[in-house]
């Protein structure tokens, strides 16, 4: 069983399409996240959600916009793409507390052409 | 201001022998975690050991040990006996209280060559 699933795994697109990337967990998280790891392999998250609530927003562009319909449920949808949007975005889930790892998903390549 | 800093970007080790990853982190909660993630080239995350910052021992998994000084705020990964195998990029992480919940936030990461 995989515990955080995003789709699609691989996602090629012109500039200025709009996209969206699916995930889900079946851990039963009350937390969810989207980071980014760009082409230097760095890590940054983007957005949090909290049982459906977003709690974080680190400066992402307004063109990214999260949607948790449940709280099983993290999708991003990105409007009028770029070519610095490509990039792996990874989808994380995690229960509260600081003493708790963060599960990921298996990442999806986003390339921009 | 960087809050996880790893400052190795890359690192050789011959097989079998120990090798230390660096981690510094900087945070005024006195409650937070520090994890360590490995990465290979097949692109998923991996976490492997976790130390509280009110553990009073250091933490292991097998063949990694977290090595813990809280006043000097550091969290290096050991790997003991490395195995081709562990060849991989590997991210420092500390999870702290934010606004609503906590959040996780990773260092640049230490690509690690294990060779033959």
């Amino acid at each position: 069983d995989t515990a955080v699933s995003q789709t699609p795994k691989y996602l090629v697109t012109q500039m200025g399409n709009d996209k969206s990337i699916k995930c889900e967990q079946n851990l039963g998280h009350d937390t969810m996240y989207w980071y980014k790891q760009d082409s230097k392999k760095f890590l940054k998250i983007m957005f949090s959600y909290n049982n459906k609530e977003l709690i974080i927003n680190e400066t992402v562009p307004n063109r990214f916009s999260p949607k948790s319909p449940d709280k099983a449920h993290l999708n991003l949808h990105i409007n009028s793409l770029e070519l610095g949007d490509s990039a792996v975005y990874f989808c994380a889930s995690s229960p509260p507390g600081q003493n708790t790892e963060a599960f990921f998903g298996q990442g999806t390549r986003l390339t921009v052409v | 201001a960087q809050k996880i800093t790893q400052t190795q970007p890359g690192m050789f080790v011959q097989e079998k022998e120990a090798v230390t990853l660096d981690c510094t982190y900087d945070t005024s909660d006195p409650s937070y975690g520090l994890f360590w993630y490995k990465q290979p080239s097949s692109g998923e995350m991996i976490f492997l050991i976790y130390q509280g910052s009110y553990d009073q021992q250091n933490a292991t998994e097998g063949r990694y040990s977290l090595n813990f000084q809280k006043a000097r705020k550091s969290a290096n990964l050991v790997i003991s006996a490395s195995q081709l195998g562990d060849s991989a990029m590997y991210f420092c992480a500390m999870r702290e209280r934010n606004t609503g919940g906590f959040k996780t936030i990773f260092g640049a990461g230490t690509r690690l060559f294990v060779k033959a």
